[in-house]
């Protein structure tokens, strides 16, 4: 059964640095999502990308955050300076709109130093 | 606005003994979704079930059975005659019925299936 996958699994990063999450969603998905989850707290929603655009974001995702789709297959998550905060692990998922479920990926481990 | 509560923080069961999770949400819409999620300790979001608003139809799959209410606006998970394999953190959710709509998760359940 095709899955979303992302890489890394793990990333550790200096404070202030500039980190790229990347995810391939399932191939015939049309739309795409980014997630957070701080350690021990719930999963929250970044942001929606529907059609090359931002359909939604969260008011978490500010400024220091973008999304991109930059081949048509690979879907990314950067932070241009990370902060202590934002050590979590990041979840991508897609779905085919509609009625249909979203897939979730592995996550990735996001840890700043 | 859309709202999930799992009110049971973390819950501690002797093997063998059934145990239910709860979940309550909120939402305006008429048409929504709702979902069970597991977490094992290895982090990844495991996908139990998903059922829509029009489907009031208690699901059994195994051991584990759905109970949706949409009077109570509760969709309560129960898993029967538990294993210690079942420890991990459950999460309950919510999307609307736009093609793009987010997922709304609660705080989650931890559950601890003692031996």
């Amino acid at each position: 059964e095709p899955e979303v996958t992302q890489t890394p699994s793990h990333q550790v990063t200096q404070m202030g640095q500039e980190v790229i999450l990347r995810c391939v969603p399932i191939s015939n998905h049309l739309y795409f999502y980014w997630y957070r989850q701080i350690l021990g707290q719930k999963v929250e929603f970044l942001v929606s990308f529907y059609n090359n655009e931002i359909s939604e974001k969260s008011e978490i995702f500010d400024d220091q955050f973008s999304v991109e789709r930059p081949d048509g297959s690979n879907f990314t998550l950067k932070i241009r300076s990370t902060k202590l905060e934002d050590s979590a692990m990041y979840f991508c998922a897609s779905g085919r709109g509609g009625n249909q479920p979203q897939h979730f990926g592995d996550g990735t481990r996001l840890s700043i130093l | 606005a859309q709202k999930v509560t799992q009110a049971q923080t973390e819950i501690s069961v002797v093997e063998k003994e059934d145990v239910t999770l709860d979940c309550v949400y909120e939402t305006r819409d008429t048409t929504y979704y709702l979902f069970w999620y597991k977490q094992p300790p290895s982090g990844e979001l495991v996908f139990l079930i998903r059922r829509n608003s029009f489907d009031e139809q208690n699901e059994i799959s195994g051991r584990y059975s759905w109970n949706f209410q949409k009077s109570t606006s509760s969709f309560n998970f129960t898993i029967t005659a538990s294993q210690v394999v079942d420890s991990a953190v459950y999460f309950c959710a919510l999307t609307g019925r736009n093609r793009d709509d987010k997922i709304i998760f609660g705080k989650g359940t931890r559950l601890h299936i003692l031996p």
